[in-house]
Order: structure tokens, then sequence, then C-alpha cells
């Protein structure tokens, strides 16, 4: 069974700081990593894609990936209460035909 | 923006009847999935379709279970006995295949069965 690990929250920061969110994964052969948010009731939302080891920016948004440690993290800089909600880690499986997702970490940015 | 959409956004059905999820795809894109996601739990891949067979599917996604294209452009997901515990959203999502593997999720309908 292919594992996706997140800290379940909640994490909790205040309007305009960094929030950072954690993700580990079972599947070496993984490598395809995606950050998805999703509010209450509705469904996940692409955030970010990272394919290679390093760092990928995107606006307010870093996503991290380090293969080896089997890791990938998401940076939030100067956080805003709309960026309250669960945010979801999805790892491809091998053979690129499914995602397996993490349980999500719940991110309450308090103004 | 081209979305996934999804019908209807909430069925109700008793245990025992078949139902039957639709989604419509994002227009060139050649990948088609179903995930769930049971209240309070982690989103769950069902099955993965490609050039009108499936790719892969999960153990979840048993002899109950079975999607296909009808018309070139409705992507469906036929539950043929539900059961109590098939409660849950029903998520679609497309690929655009060609090198991408971002997947991109529909709005979601969420099955109640009594």
């Amino acid at each position: 069974q292919k594992e996706v690990e997140q800290n379940s929250g909640p994490l909790s920061v205040p309007e305009g700081a960094i929030a950072s969110l954690n993700c580990t994964y079972s599947d070496r052969g993984s490598q395809s990593f995606f950050w998805y948010r999703q509010y209450s009731g509705k469904s996940p939302e692409l955030i970010m894609s990272i394919y290679s080891n390093g760092d990928k920016e995107d606006g307010r948004f870093t996503a991290q990936l380090n293969k080896a440690s089997q890791y990938v993290s998401l940076l939030i800089r100067d956080s805003q209460p709309s960026d309250s909600a669960t945010y979801l880690c999805a790892v491809n499986s091998f053979s690129g035909n499914q995602f397996y997702f993490g349980t999500g970490t719940s991110l309450t940015v308090i103004p | 923006e081209p979305e996934v959409t999804q019908t209807p956004s909430h069925q109700v059905t008793q245990m025992g009847q078949e139902v039957i999820l639709r989604c419509v795809p994002i227009s060139n894109h050649l990948y088609f999935y179903w995930y769930r996601q049971i209240l309070g739990q982690k989103v769950e891949f069902l099955v993965s379709f490609y050039n009108n067979e499936i790719s892969e599917k999960s153990e979840i996604f048993d002899d109950q279970f079975s999607v296909e294209r009808p018309d070139g452009s409705n992507f469906t997901l036929k539950i043929r006995s539900t059961k109590l515990e098939d409660s849950a959203m029903y998520f679609c999502a497309t690929n655009p295949g060609q090198g991408s593997y971002e997947q991109y999720f529909g709005p979601g309908t969420r099955l109640t069965v009594t």
C-alpha cells in the first residue's frame, strides 16, 4: 500500500506569516508531486506541481522536493485569511495512472 | 477557463439501487479519473480511463462499479447496487496528457445512500 503522510494539524498562523506544510511518501518510484487546496465541502483545487528536486516558486507559493528523503513541502508566504483551507499532498504512482493523496493539513490564517 | 463539470451535485438513493454519476471532461483532455472521498477521510482513487478503456483500478473498484464514455463527451461512473458505505463525494478528474501529469477536479457529486 502506497502511503502519503501529512500532519493533520490544525496549523494556525497569523496573517502575513509563512505557513509551512509537509508531506512524506513511501513509493520511491513516484515522479510527480502535487499540492491541492480543498475548502470545506468543495473539490480539490490544484495549486502547484513539482517534478524535480529543489524549489519551485509560483507567486506566494513555493514547493520543495527532496526525492532522496521522499519529502515534499509547501511554503505559503504572506498568508491571507483566504488561504484557510485543507492542503492535500498528492503523489503520482509510478505508472502515472493514479494519485495517492494524504489526509491533508488543515490551515487557519488568523487575521 | 475550461472546467470539469459533474451532475448531479447531490444524489440520494436507496440501498440496492443503481446510480449513474456523470462528468463532462475538459475538452481535449485525454485521461479521465474517478475518485471518492468519504466524509472526513482522504481522497481515494477508484479508476483511470484512457482511449476508451480502463488503465488502472483500485481495490475499491469492484464488480459493482463500471465506467464508460458513451457519447465521446460524458464520462460516467455506474454503481450497480449501492450500499450504505458507498455514501461519499465522488470526484471526476481529467488530465490533458502529452507530458502533463496534472489532474483537474470537477466539483463533485455527493452520493447519499439510505
